[in-house]
């Protein structure tokens, strides 16, 4: 059974650091083909996605956060992290982690964890 | 970016309906598309993959089709618990993006 869970700091200042932890069971990102992506949506908006690690460590970045942005995994603990510094309000969201599997060349998200609430206020 | 239009931004079914939802692509997107529903207050749940493949335990309600640049989820025969938000995902090209979602309510 695949399970992730999101756990962030509920609300942080502007200018801060958002530190983000998705913590999962059911795979490991040590094997082939596996990753860990993170998406974010604001209260009532669409979806917007930000990062992906793969199992080889490879990583991808939205280019609109330039590099605010940095992705890491601890393959020993079953966790993916994100790292946002400099937050400001437009950053508030829910965040979501979710597995990336593929199906021959197609790539998607197919678990996603519950996702946590960041507010950014002063 | 590839941008993803989606259409129509809300819609409304009765019971028993048949619907369609569309996601246009910027450019060819080689089927590499999945489709998410999104209860209120709950996270995404995948329901196809590579375009048109069932994720395992969805209904056969639903089901997805398209090529290149169009895209399209149908159910058929609308259920009370359809009821939701409903994104496509393109996975063909970083930075992967989301089309803007459909509300789907119950007439």
């Amino acid at each position: 059974q695949v399970t992730l869970k999101e756990s962030g700091p509920g609300i942080l200042q502007p200018s801060q650091t958002l530190s983000l932890t998705c913590t999962f069971s059911g795979f490991s990102l040590s094997t082939y083909g596996m990753g860990v992506g993170w998406i974010r949506q604001p209260s009532g908006k669409g979806l917007e996605w930000l990062a992906n690690i793969w199992w080889d460590d490879d990583k991808y970045y939205n280019p609109s956060l330039k590099n605010r942005l940095t992705i890491s995994k601890d393959t020993s603990n079953n966790q993916a992290f994100l790292k946002i510094t400099n937050v400001d309000t437009a950053d508030t969201a829910t965040y979501y982690c979710a597995r990336i599997v593929n199906y021959g060349s197609y790539w998607y998200f197919d678990f996603w964890g519950p996702g946590t609430m960041v507010t950014v206020s002063s | 970016d590839i941008q993803m239009t989606q259409s129509p931004a809300s819609l409304s079914a009765s019971l028993g309906e048949t619907i369609s939802i569309e996601c246009r692509a910027s450019e060819d997107i080689y089927s590499n598309l999945a489709w998410y529903q999104q209860k209120s207050g709950k996270s995404p749940q995948l329901l196809i993959y590579a375009a048109n493949r069932l994720q395992d335990g969805v209904p056969s309600r639903f089901s997805g089709s398209g090529s290149g640049t169009q895209y399209s989820l149908k159910i058929s025969g609308m259920q009370p618990e359809d009821e939701g938000d409903y994104f496509c995902l393109q996975g063909s090209k970083f930075p992967w993006t989301f089309g803007g979602g459909t509300k789907l309510e119950l007439k």
